[in-house]
C-alpha cells in the first residue's frame, strides 16, 4: 500500500451537488492529517485540518477513520470556485510529511 | 499573500548554467522546506531546515544545493541541471518547536507561489 493514496479523478460534478472523496494512508501511527487545495498553476493552500472527532467549516466537512485508515472530505452545495485539486497530507511522525497526488475536482455549470 | 515570497517566478536555464532560487518568509516561522512538483506527480519534499539546520535531504542529487543563512531565508542553488529537473519548485515554511528528539516542525505549511523552472 502506498503511504498516502488518493483517487486522481477527475470528479466532474454539477454545481450545487455534494461530492466526497477519500484518502487512505498506510501508517497506523500517523498523527496529523490535513486537506490542502491547489488551484491550477498555483501553490497549495491549507483548506482544513482533520481532527479525530471530525470537523466542519461551512460547506466543507472532514472526517478521520482511524480503524480503516482514511480521511475524507465532503463538499456540500458545490460552487464553480471549488474546482481545484485537493491534496491529502499525512504526518506519519513528527519530522515527516507526505502529500498525496491529489484529486482533481471540476464543478460543472 | 501567504507571507512566503519566492523569486524568480519563472526561470529558463541551460544545462551548463548556474542559478539560484530564493525564498523569504515573513511569518516568523523557523522551519523552511523545498518541494519539487512535476506534472502528474505528487509534491516531492527535497529539503527541510529547522532552526537553520538541515534535518532532511530526501536523496536529492547534488546538482541541487540548499542554503539557509537565517530562519527567514532559504536558497536553492542549481548547477548542471538536466531537462527532467524542469518542474515547479515550491518553498514552504511552518512553525517548529523543540521536542524530545530535537526540532519538531509543526505541519501546517504555508507555501510560496513557486518558481517554474525550465531546463533546456
Amino acid at each position: 500500500r502506498k503511504e498516502v493514496e488518493q483517487d486522481p479523478g477527475p470528479f466532474n460534478v454539477p454545481e450545487g451537488a455534494t461530492v466526497a472523496f477519500n484518502c487512505t494512508y498506510s501508517n497506523s501511527a500517523s498523527q496529523s492529517f490535513f486537506w490542502y487545495r491547489q488551484d491550477c498553476r498555483k501553490e497549495p493552500k491549507l483548506l482544513m485540518s482533520v481532527y479525530s472527532s471530525g470537523n466542519e467549516d461551512g460547506r466543507f466537512t472532514a472526517q478521520l477513520n482511524r480503524a480503516s485508515q482514511y480521511i475524507s472530505l465532503l463538499i456540500r452545495d458545490s460552487k464553480l470556485s471549488d474546482s481545484a485539486t485537493y491534496l491529502c497530507v499525512v504526518n506519519p511522525r513528527d519530522d515527516k510529511i507526505i502529500f498525496g497526488k491529489g484529486t482533481r475536482l471540476h464543478i460543472l455549470p | 499573500e501567504t507571507g512566503v515570497t519566492q523569486t524568480p517566478r519563472h526561470l529558463v536555464m541551460g544545462m551548463t548554467n548556474k542559478k539560484s532560487l530564493k525564498c523569504e518568509q515573513h511569518l516568523g516561522h523557523n522551519a523552511m522546506y523545498w518541494y519539487k512538483q512535476s506534472a502528474k506527480k505528487p509534491l516531492e519534499l527535497m529539503f527541510v531546515y529547522n532552526f537553520k539546520e538541515q534535518t532532511e535531504n530526501n536523496s536529492v542529487p547534488s546538482r541541487f544545493s540548499p542554503e539557509c543563512p537565517n530562519s527567514s531565508h532559504l536558497f536553492l542553488h542549481l548547477h548542471t541541471l538536466q531537462p527532467e529537473d524542469s518542474a515547479l519548485y515550491l518553498c514552504a515554511s511552518s512553525q517548529a518547536s523543540w521536542g524530545l528528539a530535537g526540532a519538531v516542525a509543526k505541519n501546517i505549511q504555508y507555501f510560496g507561489a513557486g518558481t517554474r523552472l525550465s531546463v533546456l
